[in-house]
């Protein structure tokens, strides 16, 4: 089955304590990227990767850090949470094929908790 | 940039009545357009798209959306709610870029729908 998982699906931490949210699509795709949900302000996405090694900011990058070694495997790391962080996070992937641009496949989200 | 304009947060309509969700965007070259649907829960999925072609797009579940480039709009629209539709919907926007762009997806706030019995 296509599909984008994300690990954990719910994590509760403190603040300092360094962490990683896993994402993995197999679909084969090049395009994935990493989105925060928070009430009254939608999707915002934090990093994105057109293909393996190749990474780039999106609008809130702050206090967060991506690895993209592999194409299947994107995943994002908060090196020092701190509260403000706590959100829905969810990893999304999509095939990029130049002039079109693909649907957007997303993963079930992450619900972290800072404390 | 682009932009998306969704007003409001939330609407409410009866089962059997007319769904509309507005959608206006601002983008500075033509644009892709999207709807997606989150279910309680869940993760995003897509509802329709609109990428060239017929402005008039039908998507999954009924649902459409036409595309007005004078209006700047990308209204969402079903002839007849079902208690399933019950869900936040949000719209997006792509802008159509040549090779070498970045491939953004920038989404509105988002709009919460409930449906009455």
């Amino acid at each position: 089955e296509a599909q984008v998982t994300q690990n954990p699906r719910y994590l509760i931490t403190v603040t300092g304590k360094k962490l990683t949210v896993t994402c993995s699509q197999n679909m084969n795709h090049e395009y994935m990227s990493w989105y925060r949900q928070d009430p009254g302000l939608g999707l915002r996405q934090i990093y994105y990767s057109m293909n393996v090694e190749v990474t780039d900011k999106g609008d809130v990058p702050e206090g967060y850090k991506v690895s993209r070694k592999e194409k299947r495997n994107f995943p994002l790391i908060l090196e020092s949470p701190s509260p403000n962080q706590t959100s829905l996070y969810f990893c999304a992937s999509s095939r990029t094929s130049g002039s079109h641009y693909d649907e957007q496949f997303f993963g079930p989200g992450t619900r972290l908790t800072v404390l | 940039a682009q932009s998306v304009t969704q007003l409001g947060s939330h609407v409410s309509v009866s089962e059997g009545a007319l769904v509309l969700l507005r959608c206006n965007y601002s983008s500075s070259v033509p644009p892709y357009l999207f709807w997606y649907v989150q279910y309680p829960n869940q993760g995003l999925q897509l509802l329709l798209k609109y990428t060239t072609g017929a402005t008039l797009v039908k998507g999954i579940n009924g649902f459409e959306a036409e595309f007005k480039k004078s209006e700047t709009s990308f209204h969402l629209t079903k002839p007849s709610a079902h208690m399933s539709d019950a869900a936040e919907y949000f719209c997006a926007v792509s802008p159509f870029l040549t090779q070498g762009g970045s491939e953004k997806l920038v989404f509105g706030k988002g709009m919460k729908l409930t449906v009455n019995p």
